[in-house]
């Protein structure tokens, strides 16, 4: 079974501060691997997506990810975070094939200070 | 891009009662659609994978009497929550996947806030 781990609950940052959050999964085949970003009274919105390919991913507002195989990571970064940044960050992975079912992590949530 | 809504957005009612919600994938078909629950400060748990034209997909320790869904179109499910009880109190949240795609991409609904008294 898939699993996901997310090692930060809670982050607090300053405006323009780098971040990174962690994200490591269990599975021992192929995966696709997901960022998604509640923010406050909104659904969830899908940041970025890795399912193959170059193993850097961009995603939307100034968003990315890497996924480094050998350590089962698949860690968020963005270099300066602004207070609209502040939401809940969900890392998501599912197996090919099937139904397609995703498992999501706790979630982090990110609280950027002006 | 694709769009999921849900309807209601939120709802109240008394225990022992039965509350329906729809999930519908708005510009596009949906072979697959998959329903969550959200308790405060925690992530999403599958509850169900819904199946057009066939039976749905329940996760372990998930009641499929409690929880009946109905999966009637490629465009609509429905999540009844049967004799609802507080401990169903929760946020629902369902999700559709494009047919005819490998896009393993899953477009989510706003959620339903779920609240029974």
């Amino acid at each position: 079974a898939q699993s996901v781990s997310q090692h930060n609950h809670h982050v607090i940052l300053s405006e323009a501060a780098s971040l990174e959050l962690g994200c490591n999964y269990s599975y021992g085949g192929t995966v696709n691997l997901f960022w998604y970003v509640q923010y406050p009274g909104q659904h969830l919105q899908l940041l970025l997506k890795y399912f193959s390919g170059d193993p850097l991913v961009k995603g939307i507002k100034g968003f990315e990810a890497e996924f480094i195989k050998s350590k089962f990571s698949f860690n968020l970064r963005k270099p300066s975070v602004q207070w609209s940044d502040t939401a809940e960050y969900f890392c998501a992975v599912n197996a090919p094939g099937g139904y397609q079912k995703v498992t999501f992590g706790t979630g982090t949530k990110l609280q950027v200070i002006p | 891009g694709a769009v999921v809504s849900q309807h209601p957005s939120w709802v109240i009612c008394k225990s022992g009662t039965s509350v329906k919600i729809e999930c519908r994938s708005l510009d596009f078909q949906a072979t697959t659609m998959f329903w969550y629950r959200q308790f405060p400060k925690q992530s999403l748990m599958l509850m169900a994978t819904s199946n057009e034209g066939s039976k749905a997909t329940y996760e372990q320790g998930v009641e499929k009497d409690k929880f009946l869904i109905n999966h009637a179109s490629l465009t609509l499910s429905t999540l009844t929550v049967t004799s609802a009880h507080p401990e169903d109190s929760s946020f629902y949240i369902c999700s559709a996947r494009e047919s005819g795609t490998f896009k393993n991409e899953q477009f989510f609904g706003p959620g339903t806030r779920l609240t029974v008294l």
